[in-house]
């Protein structure tokens, strides 16, 4: 199994339908991130969590919100979503401590989001 | 002004040639640099990481950063087809909270 798993890996949905995107861990990792990467911006943090009960926005959160179910679980849902949040979406986590950045990000294999 | 900038390409080369990939940087405080391969339609995979100024070698591989210019550097050496991705390069400051990335480098090696 992956490290970290995201789901579902392709999704088309209609504008105002909110969608829910989800990703899980097996690293155990407390650091959780969600990116999403748009061709020529790169990856654009989307929200970060440091543990269960932390939650911080990242630089293009609106729109966004997200839920830290456990310390293995980071959702991200779209409210209500809109065809400029067609993109690829990245979960990623870090372990800083151990790895003083030799382990970078780990990250899931992404979920290609179509909205229409 | 973006934290990184990156020449986002792309690069097309023959099969052996050296490749250079650069990135240039605005914020003094980036302490960890470092450099992600993609695939395609995959997420990118850690492929080098530095800590402050200096060269680091893996293989075929070299990561450099100049802090005092702000400019990091991965170079392959007899590039293979296989090399052929999308490039990410980023930096972090010492606590690691948040890491910057560059546009990503699509490079083409040609068998």
């Amino acid at each position: 199994d992956a490290d970290v798993t995201q789901t579902p890996r392709n999704r088309i949905t209609k504008t105002g339908k909110r969608i829910m995107l989800e990703c899980s861990q097996t690293k155990g990792h407390d650091r959780m991130y969600w990116y999403r990467q748009d061709p020529g911006l790169g990856l654009r943090l989307i929200y970060y969590s440091f543990d269960v009960k932390d939650i911080n926005k990242g630089e293009i959160s609106d729109g966004y919100s997200v839920s830290r179910q456990a310390q293995a679980k980071f959702s991200l849902s779209l409210e209500s979503a809109i065809p400029n949040q067609t993109a690829l979406y990245f979960c990623a986590t870090s372990d800083p401590v151990s790895g003083q950045g030799n382990n970078g990000y780990t990250f899931g294999s992404g979920t290609r989001l179509t909205v229409v | 002004q973006k934290e990184v900038e990156q020449d986002p390409g792309p690069l097309s080369v023959p099969e052996g040639a050296i490749v250079s990939l650069n990135c240039t940087y605005s914020n003094s405080a980036f302490q960890y640099f470092m450099w992600y391969r993609q695939y395609s339609r995959k997420g990118p995979e850690l492929l080098m990481y530095t800590y402050s100024s200096g060269n680091k070698e893996d293989g075929r591989f070299t990561a450099q950063v100049d802090k005092s210019s702000k400019y990091i550097s991965l170079f392959i050496r007899d590039s293979q087809p296989s090399d052929s991705a999308t490039y990410l390069c980023a930096m972090s400051s010492y606590n690691f909270n948040k890491f910057y990335f560059g546009s990503g480098t699509k490079l083409n090696v040609k068998p």
